[in-house]
């Protein structure tokens, strides 16, 4: 079935250091790739996305990478901040109905 | 962000109990979602609704029996639970049921079976 591989399952990096969060998916014809945060007691929230046919989105301090050969994506979060820690999440839209698949999640701690 | 709101936030309940979650989105959405969200798991979809028709039903125990009246409501209904179905169920929102849009997630409801 399909299925996305996540890693790492945690990071923990300094105030002010970068972070990268990779994903691989199984579906070669998927064509859509969220990211989602999720903090602690929170909802998780859609915090970027990119579509096939686009093979980098940045939105401040937070871009997303896409490599359809290999299929995998990644989130990169530059200048890293004590709010960023969170769960972040991986999603990619296959061929299913209206069905998301989505990864383990990485647990990300940013220490002052 | 207050688009789509679960009711309780927290419900603690016995195996024989019964008892209702409720979703509504105030998004203008037309397909609605039930996830599981256990430890150390990725998101479980269970449900799947299209303007009020369920178009996908995740192979979920009948104990769980949703409901969807309306696109703005989504109930799931839960009678003779299991211990393993203490999780967080959140309910989710789309302009439509597929799977290259996204989701609206709200802050779930963390459910307890004891």
């Amino acid at each position: 079935g399909e299925n996305v591989e996540q890693h790492p399952s945690t990071l923990s990096v300094q105030e002010g250091d970068s972070a990268v969060i990779k994903c691989t998916y199984s579906d070669s014809a998927s064509n859509y790739f969220p990211w989602y945060k999720q903090e602690l007691g929170k909802r998780p929230q859609l915090i970027i996305d990119i579509r096939s046919n686009v093979g980098e989105k940045k939105d401040q301090r937070i871009a997303v990478t896409l490599n359809k050969t290999a299929k995998h994506f990644s989130l990169h979060i530059t200048e890293t901040q004590p709010e960023d820690s969170a769960v972040y999440f991986c999603a990619f839209g296959g061929t299913s109905y209206g069905k998301l698949t989505f990864g383990q999640g990485t647990i990300l701690t940013v220490h002052p | 962000e207050t688009g789509v709101t679960q009711t309780p936030r927290h419900l603690v309940m016995g195996m024989t109990n019964k008892k209702s979650l409720k979703c509504e989105q105030h998004l203008g959405h037309n397909a609605m979602y039930w996830y599981k969200q256990s430890a150390k798991k990725p998101l479980e979809l269970m449900f799947v609704y299209n303007f009020k028709e369920q178009t996908e039903n995740n192979s979920v125990p009948s104990r769980f029996s949703p409901e969807c009246p309306n696109s703005s409501h989504l109930f799931l209904h839960l009678h003779t639970l299991q211990p393993e179905d203490s999780a967080l169920y959140l309910c989710a929102s789309s302009q439509e049921p597929r799977d290259d849009q996204p989701q609206h997630f709200g802050d779930g409801t963390r459910l307890s079976i004891l």
